[in-house]
C-alpha cells in the first residue's frame, strides 16, 4: 500500500517567517495531495490539495508543490501567524478513496 | 449542505465493556465513509472505511468491529474493551475525488 513519509516531526518558527513541511510517497500511481490542520482537541481539516495534473497550488499564505518525478510533496506556508500553530498532516490518494496520512508536524509559531 | 454527525463527543469506560460509537452523514448519498483512531500525539490509524451498505473493510486487525446498517450511517463497535483501545476517534467521509471531511470526534478513555 501507500506508504507516506513527513518531515519534519516538530518545527518552531518565529512570528513572520516561513514553514515548509515536506512529505514523499510511495506509490506512483498516487495523484491527489491533501494536506489537513488539526488544532488542539479539535478534528483535522481540509486547509489545501493539489492533484498530480498540477505542479504547484496557493492560497492566500499557504501554498503546495508537488514534484511527481521525485515522488515529493511540500507545504510552505508564510508570513506564519500565532493561529497557524497546530499539527499538519499531508495525505496521498490513488483514487482508491483512501487516504495515506503521514506521522503529522507540529507547528510552533513564537510571538 | 453536507454535514457529518459523530456521538459521544467524550466517553470514558471500564476495560472488558462494550463500545458504540456512530457517525452519521447528511446531505449526501452514497459517501464513503472511514473510522480512524489517533493515540495521544500520534498519526492518523485507519481501522475501516465502507464503500456501501453493508460493505466493511478491515485495514487492520483490531479488537474493533465496524458496521453500515444504512447508507449514511456507520458504526464503530467492541465487544470489550482493551486499554489499548483509548484514544481519538474520528469520522469521516469522501465524496468524489475530493479529501475527507472528518467528524469532531470522540474522546474515549478506557480505564
Amino acid at each position: 500500500g501507500e506508504n507516506v513519509e513527513q518531515h519534519p516531526s516538530t518545527l518552531s518558527v518565529q512570528e513572520g517567517d516561513s514553514a515548509v513541511i515536506k512529505c514523499t510517497y510511495s506509490d506512483s500511481a498516487s495523484n491527489y495531495f491533501p494536506w489537513y490542520k488539526q488544532e488542539l482537541g479539535k478534528r483535522p481539516q481540509l486547509i489545501i490539495d493539489i492533484r498530480s495534473n498540477v505542479g504547484e497550488k496557493k492560497d492566500q499564505r499557504i501554498a503546495v508543490t508537488l514534484n511527481k518525478t521525485a515522488k515529493h510533496f511540500s507545504l510552505h506556508i508564510t508570513e506564519t501567524q500565532p493561529e497557524d500553530s497546530a499539527v499538519y498532516f499531508c495525505a496521498a490518494s490513488k483514487g482508491d478513496y483512501k487516504l495515506s496520512f503521514g506521522a503529522g508536524t507540529t507547528v510552533t509559531v513564537r510571538a | 449542505s453536507q454535514t457529518i454527525h459523530q456521538w459521544p463527543a467524550t466517553l470514558v469506560q471500564p476495560v472488558g465493556s462494550p463500545l458504540s460509537l456512530e457517525c452519521t452523514v447528511e446531505g449526501t448519498s452514497n459517501p464513503n465513509l472511514y473510522w480512524y483512531r489517533q493515540a495521544a500525539g500520534r498519526g492518523l490509524q485507519l481501522l475501516f472505511y465502507s464503500v456501501g451498505i453493508g460493505q466493511i473493510s478491515s485495514e487492520v486487525p483490531q479488537n474493533l468491529s465496524a458496521s453500515r446498517p444504512q447508507d449514511r450511517q456507520f458504526i464503530l463497535s467492541s465487544k470489550k474493551l482493551l486499554l489499548s483501545d483509548s484514544g481519538f476517534y474520528l469520522c469521516a467521509w469522501r465524496s468524489g475525488g475530493v479529501g475527507y471531511t472528518f467528524g469532531s470526534g470522540t474522546r474515549l478513555t478506557v480505564v
